[in-house]
């Protein structure tokens, strides 16, 4: 079953150009993680938010997390062509098994430089 | 070089034929999993195991079968009751639950 469901499912924007991507969930979580994905290729783990917390920055990535919406935000600020990519969220349950990780269908980032 | 290895990049399967996925890490991690990704899809967990000798069915366990011997390898078999097997199979590990994934770079499988 699909817990994330990423928003929206593509996204193109020009590069140096901000980039928001949404999350929303329908059950409770110990934390949500956010994965980038290069076409063909293995995910990269970017950034873990855990429940008790509302917003975590790493380098240019900033992740919001609300748990009274059930819902998280990545954004990617001043963005660069390598930054072309799929943007999976990922919840862990809480109150299920820590090792039952679901992820959502992405979200499809092209930069065009 | 520590990570995660998995091989081979593309498989391709026959009818009627099991074939094996191998995943192999050396990050000293207890867990590993095993996920299926079809175009445009998410991931869905196909069986993870916390510790050797031990492992637990996921959410799509029909027609695949794992071990874990060893603590550095994980592999998968996709045997011939899996009717759909196409698909790019991930495979991960952890320290530890619910902290982040280590991917390895994908297995393609095809069938002839």
């Amino acid at each position: 079953s699909q817990q994330g469901e990423e928003d929206p499912q593509a996204l193109s924007i020009q590069e140096g150009e901000n980039a928001t991507m949404n999350c929303s969930y329908k059950t409770s979580i110990n934390n949500l993680q956010w994965y980038r994905q290069n076409s063909g290729r293995g995910l990269v783990h970017l950034i873990l938010i855990r429940s008790n917390e509302r917003e975590k920055h790493s380098g240019r990535l900033r992740v919001t997390l609300d748990t009274s919406k059930k819902s998280s935000s990545l954004l990617i600020t001043a963005s660069r062509a390598a930054d072309t990519a799929s943007y999976f969220c990922a919840t862990v349950p809480s109150g299920g098994s820590n090792y039952k990780l679901t992820f959502g269908k992405g979200t499809l980032l092209t930069v065009n430089p | 070089d520590g990570g995660i290895t998995q091989s081979p990049k593309y498989l391709f399967r026959k009818e009627g034929q099991n074939v094996t996925l191998s995943c192999e890490q050396n990050l000293n991690h207890d867990a590993m999993y095993w996920y299926r990704q079809d175009p445009g899809q998410g991931l869905r967990l196909i069986y993870y195991s916390q510790i050797v000798n031990d492992f637990q069915k996921g959410d799509i366990a029909e027609g695949y079968s794992v071990s874990r011997e060893k603590k550095e390898s994980f592999p998968l078999t996709v045997t011939s009751a899996q009717k759909n097997p196409t698909a790019f199979y991930l495979c991960a590990s952890s320290l530890q639950g619910g902290e982040k994934l280590f991917f390895g770079s994908g297995t393609q499988l095809s069938v002839l």
